[in-house]
């Protein structure tokens, strides 16, 4: 069966940096659009970084104007891993984030049907 | 970006009640539109895209509609496990943006 599960997550202080991961399991990993969604406590989820499978005309990349320029998303297809670099942090990205999956192969829809269950990070002095 | 409204912020059911739930949007976003059902502590869940398709495993009671910037989710007879938070989200341009959920309780 799918699963994604997101490690790294960790308390951080403001202008810190931290990478999380996600290892993915049960579906050919290489072959999906994978996106890093963040939900801050009591707020709606927020899509942050998304990144084609790649053989997608090489891989494309888009960023939330939040992140942008502070976050890294990359893949390593070999071990069925979405990382995340996370630099410059900030108070207001205390979070969980989480990794999805697109819902089809071989093709960006945006609609993600597996999550994982989520890794805590918070930014705080 | 896109702003997704969802209205109301909580509303309290009894179960086999009908349910209602509304989601505009602030530009038209054709029916690039999904739902998810959040329980505590739990990642969100898949319910509705393309605004009026089941995800798989989704029961019948769920169902979407709506196109442009006006969707609606509704809950034919609700069950004490569909006590959650739905969040509706357009996926027609980047930033993909969600709602700020409407929490919906089991009287």
């Amino acid at each position: 069966q799918v699963q994604l599960v997101e490690s790294g997550g960790a308390l951080v202080k403001p202008g810190g940096s931290l990478r999380l991961s996600c290892a993915a399991s049960g579906f050919p990993f290489s072959d999906y659009c994978m996106t890093w969604i963040r939900q801050a406590p009591g707020k709606g989820p927020e899509c942050i970084a998304y990144i084609t499978y790649s053989s997608y005309s090489g891989s494309t990349i888009f960023y939330a104007d939040s992140v942008k320029g502070r976050f890294t998303v990359s893949r390593d297809d070999a071990k069925n891993s979405l990382f995340l670099q996370m630099s410059s942090l900030r108070d207001e990205d205390t979070a969980v984030y989480y990794c999805a999956r697109d819902r089809l192969r071989y093709s960006s829809s945006w609609i993600h049907d597996y999550w994982g269950q989520g890794s805590l990070v918070t930014v705080s002095s | 970006e896109i702003v997704m409204t969802q209205s109301p912020a909580a509303l309290s059911v009894s179960p086999g009640e009908r349910v209602a739930l509304s989601c505009s949007a602030s530009l038209s976003v054709s029916t690039s539109v999904a739902w998810f059902q959040q329980k505590p502590g739990q990642a969100p869940r898949l319910l509705i895209y393309a605004a009026s398709t089941r995800a798989t495993g989704i029961p019948a009671r769920f169902s979407g509609s709506g196109s442009g910037t006006d969707f609606a989710l509704a809950i034919s007879s609700l069950q004490s496990e569909d006590s959650a938070v739905y969040y509706c989200q357009q996926y027609n341009k980047w930033p993909l943006t969600f709602g700020g959920g409407t929490k919906v309780e089991i009287k």
